[in-house]
């Protein structure tokens, strides 16, 4: 077990371009979510799909993000058109429903800075 | 909708003394669970403890328990014999199960030899 992995680590982009992260969960893991978390914050729950069907949305993300995890392993989160008050750490966390208490297990993120 | 509050932004204790760190949970779902976590500052997000809100014991991982009062609405953890390593932020967060987490704003603790 090699643990969730996240790529890349760190992204700098210019304003108004497009940007895509992975993440590989636990392979067992058939539930993975994706948060952001800006500096001396706790994480922001974004997204979370359970295999490969999205189920729940915040309202935090808006039309400019989107997700997939096409065949309920990796995920993908996009943001189009990026703009500075995007620039956080992009965290992806999977869980299993084995577990007693569905527990996360997170990757090391991705930081993006928007210049 | 839920809730994490911790309203100590920042904490000190001694190497080898034990300290509260507190959380504090609104909650509408019956059925719902704790947890803590560390984020030392390389990052990461380790997952210390889990409370199930029908469990009746306090649960315990090693060093670390959870005191949890479910009238008063509290979960907060317990670290004893505090470490140098034990240093980072640490998060409370609550979870209907599954569907959502929602984690608090965190407490950053330094450990002070």
């Amino acid at each position: 077990d090699t643990g969730v992995s996240q790529d890349p680590r760190h992204k700098i982009t210019k304003r108004g371009q497009n940007v895509t992260f992975r993440c590989d969960p636990i392979s067992e893991h058939n539930r993975l979510y994706w948060y952001r978390q800006t500096l001396g914050q706790g994480p922001e729950f974004l997204t979370y799909f359970q295999n490969e069907a999205q189920l729940e949305k915040s309202r935090l993300l808006s039309d400019r993000f989107s997700a997939e995890r096409p065949k309920g392993s990796f995920s993908t989160l996009e943001i189009q058109r990026t703009e500075q008050g995007d620039s956080a750490m992009y965290l992806c966390a999977s869980s299993s429903l084995l577990g007693e208490g569905y527990e996360q297990y997170f990757g090391p993120g991705t930081r993006l800075t928007v210049t | 909708a839920q809730k994490i509050t911790q309203t100590q932004p920042g904490m000190f204790v001694q190497e080898k003394e034990a300290v509260t760190l507190d959380c504090t949970y609104d909650t509408s779902d019956q059925s719902y669970g704790l947890f803590w976590y560390k984020q030392p500052s390389s990052g990461e997000m380790i997952f210390l403890i889990y409370q199930g809100s029908y469990d009746e014991q306090n649960a315990t991982e090693g060093r670390y328990s959870l005191n949890f009062q479910k009238a008063r609405k509290s979960a907060n953890l317990v670290i004893s014999a505090s470490q140098l390593g034990d240093s980072a932020m640490y998060f409370c967060a609550i979870t209907n199960y599954g569907q959502n987490f929602v984690f608090g704003p965190g407490t950053r603790l330094s450990v002070l030899p």
